[in-house]
């Protein structure tokens, strides 16, 4: 068990351009969540997968972000025309087939991202 | 609209006392309660969680009690550590809130520092 990985763990961009993170969970798991941490905030929910099928999407995820699970392993998440509000810490976790809610989930380190 | 909510941002108490946690909720839906700790640097840590047909959970030095008329739940640390020191986020899920029991609700987080 090698936990929840995302890449990059820092990413600096400049407005208006576009950065994408990946997050490899564990390789069991068949769920997999995104939510985005900003400072002062408890962590907010943005999309959430089941295999490859992207099931709930938050009002968040405005049509600059985009959320992928290709063939129900790693994700991506694209931010495009990044705005200085999009500055946050993006977190990916991951929970196992069958386990209910009762079992929280496992989260990664996180990408944090700073739009200049 | 915040429906989880940890008024306290921070708490402090002496190693060996005992450490109460406080998070309130108004979304009389949910039906999962979970508690993570999160250090700096990492992602969070799930550590608790109680079901709303329960009134209390005990899991080593750790328990939540739930409150559901109150709409209320407390996480307690007896003894308190150093290493418990961290950021402590409440959690909900679940309920007729258009989204599935494994989208979770946090709170903004209550800072505790235990002093040797």
């Amino acid at each position: 068990d090698t936990g929840v990985s995302q890449d990059p763990r820092h990413k600096i961009t400049k407005r208006g351009q576009n950065v994408t993170f990946r997050c490899d969970p564990i390789s069991e798991h068949n769920r997999l969540y995104w939510y985005r941490q900003t400072l002062g905030q408890g962590p907010e929910f943005l999309t959430y997968f089941q295999n490859e099928a992207q099931l709930e999407k938050s009002r968040l995820l405005s049509d600059r972000f985009s959320a992928e699970r290709p063939k129900g392993s790693f994700s991506t998440l694209e931010i495009q025309r990044t705005e200085q509000g999009d500055s946050a810490m993006y977190l990916c976790a991951s929970s196992p087939r069958g386990q209910g809610p009762l079992y929280g989930y496992t989260f990664g380190s996180g990408t944090r991202l700073t739009v200049v | 609209d915040q429906q989880v909510k940890q008024n306290s941002p921070s708490l402090s108490v002496q190693e060996g006392r005992i450490s109460i946690l406080n998070c309130d909720y108004t979304n009389s839906m949910f039906d999962y309660f979970l508690w993570y700790k999160k250090y700096p640097a990492e992602g969070p840590t799930f550590l608790i969680s109680i079901s709303s047909i329960k009134d209390k959970n005990e899991d080593g030095r750790f328990t939540v009690f739930l409150n559901k008329s109150a709409k209320h739940l407390s996480l307690h640390i007896v003894p308190s550590q150093p290493g418990d020191s961290a950021v402590y986020f409440c959690a909900a899920s679940g309920g007729n809130s258009g989204g599935s029991n494994y989208k979770l609700t946090f709170g903004k987080g209550t800072l505790l520092t235990v002093n040797p």
